[in-house]
């Protein structure tokens, strides 16, 4: 089956800084990456994805990029605030019949300092 | 506007007892799971369904049953509850289709077995 690794476990930024979290995949089968973001005492909600036909993803300050051969994606970002501090899961899934099965990883929990 | 409602969000139970964790979504999706969250180990996937009365196994399954007996509900049973079984326990829900990976989760259910 299905193997994510997530990195790193923690991350701590100082407010305005950038962060990075990186995940690899193991079964080339899989083509959709989401990101998940959850803050503390919530639900995990959908922040960002991308598909296997695109190489890169932006949404104001976050984006997500992905190589495919590489099997790695990875959560950039930018210009961090307070409210960005969570943790943050990345997941990999296949498309139907397994569309929605995803496997996660271990989840990065994310400090931003003011 | 709350879409997947789980009906217990926190339970506290016996070694041995019968455990009934309700999940409800009011999308009309296709797709139901049951996710366990342990810290460190990110969402590990319990059992999920496709349809009406379907069920397939997930990543840890063993100790666990479900039941969907009509679209918008599915239920995780603990036919026996052990100690091990304390954790958090989230339901999603994700449409069939193009958009069929992206899951949309519940508050959550935190269970302890004494």
């Amino acid at each position: 089956g299905e193997n994510v690794e997530q990195h790193p476990s923690t991350l701590s930024v100082q407010e305005g800084d950038s962060a990075v979290i990186k995940c690899t995949y193991s079964d080339s089968a899989s083509n959709y990456f989401p990101w998940y973001k959850q803050e503390l005492g919530k639900r995990p909600q959908l922040i960002i994805d991308i598909r296997s036909n695109v190489g890169e993803k932006k949404d104001q300050r976050i984006a997500v990029t992905l190589n495919k051969t590489a099997k790695h994606f990875s959560l950039h970002i930018t210009e961090t605030q307070p409210e960005d501090s969570a943790v943050y899961f990345c997941a990999a899934s296949q498309g139907w019949p397994n569309a929605g099965k995803s496997t996660f990883g271990d989840g990065t929990t994310l400090t931003v300092k003011p | 506007d709350v879409k997947v409602t789980q009906s217990s969000r926190y339970l506290v139970k016996r070694t041995g007892e019968k455990v009934f964790l309700e999940c409800v979504q009011d999308m009309d999706h296709e797709n139901m799971f049951w996710y366990r969250q342990d810290p460190g180990l990110g969402l590990r996937l319990i059992y999920f369904s496709y349809d009406v009365k379907m069920k397939e196994k997930g990543d840890i399954p063993e100790g666990y049953s479900v039941s969907r007996e009509k679209k918008e509900r599915f239920s995780l049973i603990l036919e026996s509850a052990s100690t091990n079984q304390t954790s958090m326990y989230l339901c999603a829900s994700s449409k069939q289709g193009s958009g069929a990976n992206v899951l949309t989760f519940g508050a959550g259910s935190r269970l302890t077995v004494l």
